[in-house]
């Protein structure tokens, strides 16, 4: 039972445009929602996280936006750079930074 | 500040035997986590050690164990292995309810034959 859910395997975006990656959850004790990034061989890095009592949290070119009655976030990427391709984690924890779970990820490939 | 640090990066073993896989976290982290990352899967939550005691461990065989030492690093054995072991490894440390989620290693790639 996949308690986060990436439902998009991968994603393509021209370079400038918007990048918009989904994720969706079942558990509605999770309160505390993260995303990662990862390149091809190396650990995925911390990219940005948003708690349950805000809707939208904002860091450069990346935005997550959170609703809660859908059980939906999404991570936009604005504008889009070839650098930016990765795979994407989101990951939800029920108790404040403790044992996050893991979506399957999404392989974005930002075109030039 | 040096990063969180993992052991071997490449692992090959053969089906039955174990493997033993090491991490060093962040100085100051007392918190460390191994997940499983299989092909074409996410991240599977494996273990989760902090002040060396397992505090909670994810939906996988005892064949799956490990332990945290005092000075915080941790080691992940898997014994009897089996093919479908074969993955990356991935440890990761974080302060106690650290807010900015974990710092992940490189991981372990182990391969069982």
């Amino acid at each position: 039972d996949q308690q986060v859910k990436q439902n998009s395997p991968s994603l393509s975006v021209q370079e400038g445009r918007i990048s918009i990656l989904n994720c969706d959850y079942t558990n509605s004790m999770f309160d505390y929602f993260l995303w990662y990034k990862k390149y091809p061989a190396e650990g995925p890095t911390f990219l940005i996280s948003i708690s349950s009592i805000k809707d939208k949290n904002e860091d450069g070119r990346f935005t997550v936006f959170l609703n809660k009655s859908a059980k939906h976030l999404s991570l936009h990427i604005v504008p889009s750079q070839p650098g930016d391709s990765a795979v994407y984690f989101c990951a939800a924890s029920a108790i404040y930074g403790q044992n996050f779970v893991f979506g399957p990820g999404t392989r974005l490939s930002v075109l030039p | 500040e040096a990063g969180v640090t993992q052991s071997p990066t490449h692992l090959i073993k053969t089906r039955g035997q174990q493997a033993t896989l090491r991490c060093s976290p962040i100085s100051g982290h007392t918190s460390v986590y191994w997940y499983q990352q299989a092909l074409g899967l996410g991240l599977q939550f494996l273990l989760w050690y902090d002040e060396g005691e397992e505090r909670n461990r994810g939906n996988f065989p005892p064949r799956f164990s490990g332990r945290q030492f005092p000075n915080y690093s941790s080691e992940l054995n898997v014994n009897a292995l089996e093919l479908e072991d074969s993955a990356l490894y991935l440890c990761a440390s974080s302060l106690l309810q650290g807010k900015d989620g974990y710092t992940f290693g490189s991981g372990t790639r182990l391969t069982v034959v």
